[in-house]
């Protein structure tokens, strides 16, 4: 079976500080990966989707990057956060064949800057 | 554009009560699926079910049942007698098909409180 995993829980770092989050998923190969952010009290936003090592989708401009160094691991990066960046960011997976689109989530990551 | 329409924001029941959420979904493709995710006070989200643009035919697990119409453009999602093990935030999301699922678009989310 496959499980999808976050670290750190829970975050807290002062503004202008880097960011790093990891997710790794493990029971399948080739996986759609993704980046979300939700808002306290509000629904997901997509953020970055990823089909492949090295291949990266962003949908929305900020100040986030994200990068896919082996097929099963994605990581949320930024080199200065700032106040807005604060929120619950999952990570998802999905299966890598056309036809299954259903996401399975992480258990996410509690980010607060202040 | 794709859009998914959450009207209710919160919904209070006592146990054993049948509770919907409603879902209303706007999209141009002819092809697009439909999903519920479950997202209880730990945060994980829970993938529940998803529906194929094609694919009208309601469907029943256990306490749980979607309608699915087409013609009103809705997913609805009832929950027959109600647990308190229910409360939790619930998500209708939209996929198009031309976007290979990778652009799935949430709701805002309905709060679920059951109340013993």
């Amino acid at each position: 079976s496959q499980t999808i995993h976050q670290w750190p829980a829970t975050l807290v770092q002062p503004v202008g500080s880097p960011l790093s989050l990891e997710c790794t998923v493990e029971g399948t190969s080739n996986p759609n990966l993704y980046w979300y952010r939700q808002a306290a009290g509000r629904g997901l936003q997509l953020l970055f989707y990823s089909v492949g090592i090295g291949q990266i989708s962003s949908e929305v401009p900020q100040n986030l990057s994200a990068s896919r160094p082996q097929d099963r691991q994605f990581i949320l990066s930024s080199k200065k956060l700032l106040l807005s960046d604060s929120g619950f960011y999952l990570c998802a997976w999905s299966f890598g064949l056309s036809g299954s689109v259903e996401q399975f989530f992480g258990p996410g990551t509690r980010l607060t800057v202040l | 554009a794709q859009k998914v329409t959450q009207a209710q924001t919160e919904i209070s029941v006592v146990e054993k009560e049948d509770v919907t959420l409603d879902c209303v979904y706007e999209t141009r493709d002819t092809t697009y699926y439909l999903f519920w995710y479950k997202q209880p006070p730990s945060g994980e989200l829970v993938f529940l079910i998803r529906r194929n643009s094609f694919d009208e035919q309601n469907e029943i697990s256990g306490r749980y049942s979607w309608n699915f119409q087409k013609s009103t453009s809705s997913f609805n999602f009832t929950i027959t007698a109600s647990q308190v093990v229910d409360s939790a935030v619930y998500f209708c999301a939209l996929s198009e098909g031309n976007t290979g699922g990778f652009k799935t678009i949430f709701g805002a989310g309905t709060r679920l409180f059951v109340k013993a």
